[in-house]
């Protein structure tokens, strides 16, 4: 079974800064299935990127994914405040324990 | 617009069954693979189940495999999930979820979601 280990736990910048999240696999993934979302309370949760690098239908572009094999980032490149949540990576049926991006 | 509605939650004890339903509209329901993922408090989101545009192929996750069943109508747009044998570590807020691709084996995208219905499986 693999294992998606996310970091940092949780992350606390401001907004216009830079926000790179990272997702790290227990054995090598197929890139095809590594996806990020984004999920804030009270809300369902929004694919942002999918195939490790493909952006979603409507999500600014702004946010990049990239990776390959063990190691996937999540990039936020300029922080708005929307952007403040809970973002998890996911891969095979299985889910990231999550990262935290918090206002600083 | 595009739309899942999820219902059938409540507050069960454990032991008992419940059926969660998700109703689709806004988009051809046959042409995608459908997904439940849940919640429990305070956590994080866990994948529970998955099933083909038709139906014929579905996996588990390993904490509810042998007690859940996913299936679905395509007459009705709708996505069921049978939930048996129900512990007190199923209570969570279960959302449905549209796969980007019609067949896979894992979830490819999970772009539409549901709010959600609550699961509470309390003595």
């Amino acid at each position: 079974e693999i294992v998606l280990t996310q970091s940092p736990g949780t992350l606390s910048l401001s907004p216009g800064e830079r926000a790179t999240l990272s997702c790290r696999a227990s054995q090598s993934v197929s890139s095809s299935y590594l996806a990020w979302y984004q999920h804030k309370p009270g809300q369902a949760p929004r694919l942002l990127i999918y195939g490790a690098s493909r952006r979603a239908t409507g999500i600014p572009d702004r946010f990049s994914g990239s990776g390959s094999g063990t190691d996937f980032t999540l990039t936020i490149s300029r922080l708005e405040p929307e952007d403040f949540a809970v973002y998890y990576c996911h891969q095979s049926g299985t889910f990231g324990q999550g990262t935290k991006l918090e206002i600083k | 617009q595009v739309h899942l509605v999820e219902s059938g939650g409540g507050v069960v004890q454990p032991g008992q069954s419940l059926r969660l339903s998700c109703a689709a509209s806004g988009f051809t329901f046959s042409s995608h693979g459908m997904n439940w993922v849940r919640q429990a408090p305070g956590k994080g989101l866990e994948w529970v189940a998955g099933v083909w545009y038709d139906g014929t192929n579905e996996d588990y996750a390993d904490s509810v495999r042998g007690r859940f069943t996913i299936s679905r109508d395509n007459s009705k747009n709708k996505l069921f999930l049978q939930m048996n044998s129900l512990r007190a570590e199923d209570t969570a807020l279960y959302f449905c979820a549209r796969d980007l691709v019609p067949a896979a084996v894992d979830p490819f995208g999970m772009d539409i979601w549901g709010q959600g219905t609550t699961v509470t499986v309390s003595s």
